[in-house]
């Protein structure tokens, strides 16, 4: 099955600073690859997704990059803000079948500092 | 939150009794997912749901049942809870288009004591 590594576990940045975090997939046939935001006591919440017919997506300060051939992709923020600090999440939904299955990789704890 | 209500919101309970969480969603969506979340383990799949009377096994499936008797509603059942199911356990809708996003609850907190 599916299996989603997610580096680094923690990351603390500078205000204004970028933020990188990377994820690779296992299942080649991988189509969706979403990214969640968890702010502390609620669920995690989708700010950006990809497919893979795409290697890129914006979203104001917000970017996800898809390298399939490689099996990677990451999100990037730039200009970061203390409300950034959050859990994030990345995920790949297997090609198989039809029932949506999200793989999530383990997460990162971003501290934004100001 | 998507219309998803989650409850109760926090429960402790003692090993061996049985836990019944649920999950009530207002979006009329097809699939619904049960999830936990653990430290370095990020969300691990539980259970979900492709209809009514319709599921099938996630990745962490053992110790936990589930059922879906009306579209707005999923339940998941310990049967005799263990402290390793002490975690905290999200709810999770998508609509029927198979590339839909998920849309999760704000979980239940479960301590097994």
């Amino acid at each position: 099955g599916e299996n989603v590594e997610q580096h680094p576990s923690t990351l603390s940045v500078q205000e204004g600073d970028s933020a990188v975090i990377k994820c690779t997939y296992s299942d080649s046939a991988s189509n969706y690859f979403p990214w969640y935001k968890q702010e502390l006591g609620k669920g995690p919440q989708l700010i950006i997704d990809i497919r893979s017919n795409v290697g890129e997506k914006k979203d104001q300060r917000i970017a996800v990059t898809l390298n399939k051939t490689a099996k990677h992709f990451s999100l990037h923020i730039t200009e970061t803000q203390p409300e950034d600090s959050a859990v994030y999440f990345c995920a790949a939904r297997g090609g198989s079948g039809n029932t949506g299955k999200l793989i999530f990789g383990q997460g990162t704890t971003l501290q934004v500092k100001p | 939150d998507a219309g998803i209500t989650q409850s109760p919101r926090h429960k402790v309970t003692e090993t061996g009794t049985p836990v019944t969480l649920r999950c009530h969603q207002t979006e009329n969506h097809r699939y619904m997912y049960w999830y936990r979340q653990d430290p370095g383990h990020g969300l691990r799949l539980i259970h979900y749901s492709y209809g009514v009377k319709d599921t099938d096994k996630g990745e962490v499936s053992d110790g936990y049942s589930v059922s879906r008797s009306k579209t707005e509603d999923f339940l998941l059942t310990l049967e005799s809870a263990t402290s390793s199911q002490t975690s905290v356990y999200f709810c999770a809708i998508s609509e029927n288009r198979v590339n839909s996003p998920l849309h999760f609850g704000n979980g239940t907190r479960l301590t097994v004591t």
